[in-house]
């Protein structure tokens, strides 16, 4: 099994449709973050967690929400699907405090908004 | 406005020749990371260089760091059609309470020909 496992792989959904991307890690690590990625722009934080109480809004969140429903378990959620939000979604887990700096990344999801 | 910018965009080079991608930031760091991309999978970690470190080794790679610049270099000696790939520079911005936080740039593009 995959360190972060992302669901789903690929998502078409229509406008104004709430929809729930998932991540779960078997790392251990305490934070995790939620990514997207468009052509051209990188990537952009849209909501990062340090702990299970502790979530925070990244440079994009406007439009999303966000659960850390356990350790190992982050989840995103779009209220009111906009087409602008078609992008490739990551997720991502880290543990600075425990010498992991570097990001274990998801597969990702791709989510089309039509 | 990004953290941190890359270039090339693109860089087109042929097997056995070195390639050398560049990442200019902003604000002062922890550490910078240089991270792998396939064509729409999830980014892979591959190297981590301190802010207080010039130089790094990592099999066909090495990164650079002027902190003087706020500039990096991902160098990859005897490139492989297998590093076809986008590398993205990251920065762990200094300062405040979110360290271990990235910020992404671009991305340089890597095509190698057989």
């Amino acid at each position: 099994d995959a360190d972060v496992t992302q669901t789903p792989r690929n998502r078409i959904t229509k406008t104004g449709k709430r929809i729930m991307l998932e991540c779960s890690q078997t790392k251990g690590h305490d934070r995790m973050y939620w990514y997207r990625q468009d052509p051209g722009l990188g990537l952009r934080l849209i909501y990062y967690s340090f702990d299970v109480k502790d979530i925070n809004k990244g440079e994009i969140s406007d439009g999303y929400s966000v659960s850390r429903q356990a350790q190992a378990k982050f989840s995103l959620s779009l209220e009111s699907a906009i087409p602008n939000q078609t992008a490739l979604y990551f997720c991502a887990t880290s543990d600075p405090n425990r010498g992991y700096y570097g990001y274990t990344f998801g597969s990702g999801t791709r989510l089309t908004v039509v | 406005s990004q953290q941190g910018e890359e270039d090339p965009q693109a860089l087109s080079i042929q097997e056995g020749e070195n390639a050398t991608m560049n990442c200019s930031y902003k604000t002062s760091i922890n550490n910078l990371q240089w991270y792998r991309q396939n064509s729409g999978r999830g980014l892979v970690h591959l190297i981590l260089i301190r802010s207080n470190e010039r130089e790094k080794h990592s099999g066909r790679l090495r990164v650079t760091l002027d902190t003087s610049k706020k500039s990096s270099s991902l160098l990859i000696t005897a490139s492989r059609a297998a590093d076809t790939a986008s590398y993205f520079c990251a920065t762990d911005v200094a300062g405040g309470t979110s360290y271990g936080k990235l910020t992404f740039g671009q991305g340089t593009i890597l095509t190698v020909h057989p």
